[in-house]
């Protein structure tokens, strides 16, 4: 089985703009997660989205959003970046409360 | 709200002695306990978990951990540790809406 791949791997942009994520899960799994890892924050979690819906959110403000289509691909998006926006971006998919696999991450870049 | 410490940033060992990565947990219900591992450039992979049933829970690498209830605690532990076990270890606990929630991480350091 394919992991789960997370484009871009590597992004830089400045204040004020904004960005689209993209994660697409391992076939099968219905549950996809996104989360932002710095060195000083940790892994902070953002969403969980399953089938379609969100399912739990974490305490990022509203720039940060997300979706999830119905074959399970998932993107979120960052308005009006900030430079402590810049971090590494993991998405995870799982089947239901289970074990989550992490894909490489995408690497945003704020200046 | 549910909450994972990992009290130690650094754990540091000689390889080939045991090692213990310790976790302690807050959740409301039956947890869903889980250790990840994160190498250097890498994304994060997971180590093993524990649901119900056997205390004592193995996983990959050689690695396994402990849950005890009354304690809430979950910690990673491995008889013989490897050069090669080095990196940044997380733990998580997930509650039955499915929502995560993972510690700072503890980073270990195998020393030859």
């Amino acid at each position: 089985k394919a992991g789960v791949t997370q484009t871009p791997r590597y992004l830089i942009k400045t204040r004020g703009q904004q960005v689209t994520l993209s994660c697409s899960p391992i076939s099968g799994h219905r549950s996809v997660s996104w989360y932002q890892q710095t060195p000083g924050q940790g892994l902070q979690f953002l969403f969980e989205y399953f089938s379609e819906t969100q399912r739990n959110k974490g305490n990022f403000p509203g720039r940060f959003s997300g979706r999830q289509f119905s074959n399970s691909r998932s993107e979120m998006n960052v308005s009006t970046l900030e430079l402590g926006d810049s971090a590494l971006y993991l998405c995870a998919s799982s089947l239901g409360k289970l074990e989550q696999f992490f894909g490489p991450g995408t690497r945003l870049t704020v200046l | 709200a549910q909450s994972v410490a990992q009290p130690e940033d650094q754990v540091n060992v000689a390889e080939g002695n045991p090692l213990t990565v310790k976790c302690t947990y807050s959740v409301s219900g039956n947890p869903y306990l889980f250790w990840y591992v994160q190498y250097p450039n890498r994304g994060l992979q997971f180590l093993l978990k524990y649901i119900t049933g056997d205390n004592l829970v193995k996983g990959s690498y050689g690695f396994e951990a402990e849950f005890n209830k009354s304690q809430t605690s979950f910690h990673l532990k491995k008889p013989s540790a490897l050069v090669s076990d080095s990196a940044l270890y997380f733990c998580a606990v997930r509650n039955n809406a499915g929502k995560s929630t993972f510690g700072d991480g503890t980073t270990l350091t195998v020393k030859p």
